[in-house]
């Protein structure tokens, strides 16, 4: 069974800053990753996809690495802005198939004008 | 192209009573995900549909149930609701490994 914890649950930066999510899971045996942003009572929206054969991918001020090794996943931002606070979550298929994925309880973000 | 869409996107229902939900996936993409959240048990998968075949299921009673359409369409449905039942439901449709899209949810409250 999948496992994934997101660390930390809750940060607070002033704007401007780069910061770092972290996402780890306990079954390496996985296909892809997905990083999600949420907004307060909103839908998930999708940020960035990394495929197995990938140790990184990138969009804009947003950059994800995937080590299925160690069994982790960061989400960098750059230049943080107000407009990024929201809750973050990582998303890890189970392994032996693409029916399920389990979500980490989520790095709620709060950026200070 | 359109998005995931989930009808109705707010219900508000009785204790006992029962309720469908509705999710239409992106065109092309022939598996649905449904997800249930909450504030205290983030997101629960409940089941997995793929071509009018559950393939995988969660750890939900016999109250939770589903279906899918030929056209991919999916629906799910709760009876005798509770009011633990109270959340936020999200469907996703994926295409092969190409990652999930979801809609922006059923606020259900029961009262």
């Amino acid at each position: 069974k999948q496992e994934v914890t997101q660390i930390p649950a809750a940060l607070s930066v002033p704007e401007g800053e780069n910061l770092v999510l972290n996402c780890s899971f306990t079954d390496s045996a996985i296909y892809n990753l997905q990083w999600f942003r949420q907004d307060p009572g909103k839908g998930l929206t999708s940020l960035l996809l990394i495929q197995s054969s990938q140790r990184e991918q990138t969009s804009g001020r947003l950059n994800a690495s995937l080590d299925k090794s160690s069994g982790r996943s960061t989400l960098y931002i750059a230049a943080s802005q107000p407009g990024d606070s929201a809750t973050y979550l990582c998303a890890v298929p189970d392994s032996g198939g693409y029916q399920k994925v389990t979500f980490g309880i989520g790095t709620k973000l709060q950026v200070i004008p | 192209k359109a998005g995931v869409t989930q009808t109705p996107r707010y219900l508000i229902k009785t204790r006992g009573q029962q309720v469908t939900l509705s999710c239409s996936p992106i065109s092309g993409h022939r598996s649905v995900s449904w997800y249930q959240q909450t504030p205290g048990q983030g997101l629960q998968f409940l089941f997995e549909y793929f071509s009018e075949t559950q393939r995988n299921k969660g750890n939900f009673p016999g109250r939770f149930s589903g279906r899918q359409f030929s056209n991919s369409r999916s629906e799910m449905n709760v009876s005798t609701l509770e009011l633990g039942d109270s959340a936020l439901y999200l469907c996703a449709s994926s295409y092969q490994e190409g990652g999930y899209t979801f809609g922006s949810g059923t606020r259900l409250t029961v009262v």
